[in-house]
């Protein structure tokens, strides 16, 4: 079946400007991260929702980052205003409630110049 | 969650065995280690987990020292599609749970 799904792959943007990262999570799976990967470093956690309620953002860096998931299933992930220390992978993973496996998208490569 | 201890490079020839070690002093009695493994430009990829017991499946085998301070992944034929980053994870519940990794262990495979 199909996986973990994000888009787009590759974002490049100007310092100052909002950027929106998309994840299609595989069907049915209740459970959503995402996580910032910078370059040599392990993945880092950022906010986790189950269906469409947001019950861990501890790990957001700024409130220049928000992300959301209205309906319980695609997930999107805001930054605005983005600045240099934002260049990074961004990591989408989805799960089933009760399973110890989490399956990650490809990841957005986000280069802020 | 319990801090992990891994070495930060190794390698390894096509077709032997590749063991990663991987120290978690600090587990709790309820702690799972897990093991996930990213290629490169690829998200991470679950391996195997376990509490207590050796545990196997077609990807790897997972050693669990008795006091369960240390464990070893197993990779038992090696190939060139092994390479990559190997993390081991200690996390305190199953079910949907955030994962911490660490620098993990960079694994080449040579021909």
């Amino acid at each position: 079946g199909a996986g973990v799904s994000q888009s787009p792959r590759y974002k490049v943007a100007k310092r100052g400007q909002d950027v929106a990262l998309r994840c299609d999570p595989i069907s049915g799976h209740v459970s959503l991260f995402w996580y910032q990967q910078a370059l040599g470093q392990g993945p880092e956690f950022l906010t986790y929702f189950q269906n469409e309620a947001q019950l861990d953002k501890s790990g957001l860096p700024s409130d220049r980052f928000f992300a959301e998931r209205p309906e319980g299933s695609v997930s999107t992930l805001k930054i605005q205003r983005t600045q240099q220390e934002d260049s990074a992978v961004y990591l989408c993973a989805s799960t089933r409630e009760v399973t110890h496996e989490q399956y990650f998208g490809p990841g957005t490569r986000l280069t802020v110049t | 969650d319990a801090k992990t201890t891994q070495p930060p490079s190794m390698d390894c020839a096509e077709g032997r065995a590749a063991n990663l070690p991987c120290n978690h002093s600090t587990i709790s009695g309820n702690e799972y280690v897990y093991w996930y493994r990213q290629i490169h430009s690829q998200g991470p990829q679950y391996i195997i987990h376990g509490l207590k017991n050796n545990e196997t499946n077609e990807m790897a085998s997972l050693i669990i020292t008795e006091d369960r301070k240390s464990s070893t992944l197993i990779l038992p034929h090696a190939t060139l599609r092994d390479t990559a980053v190997y993390y081991c994870i200690v996390r305190r519940e199953q079910g949907a749970q955030k994962l911490v990794f660490g620098q993990g262990t960079r694994l080449t495979i040579n021909p």
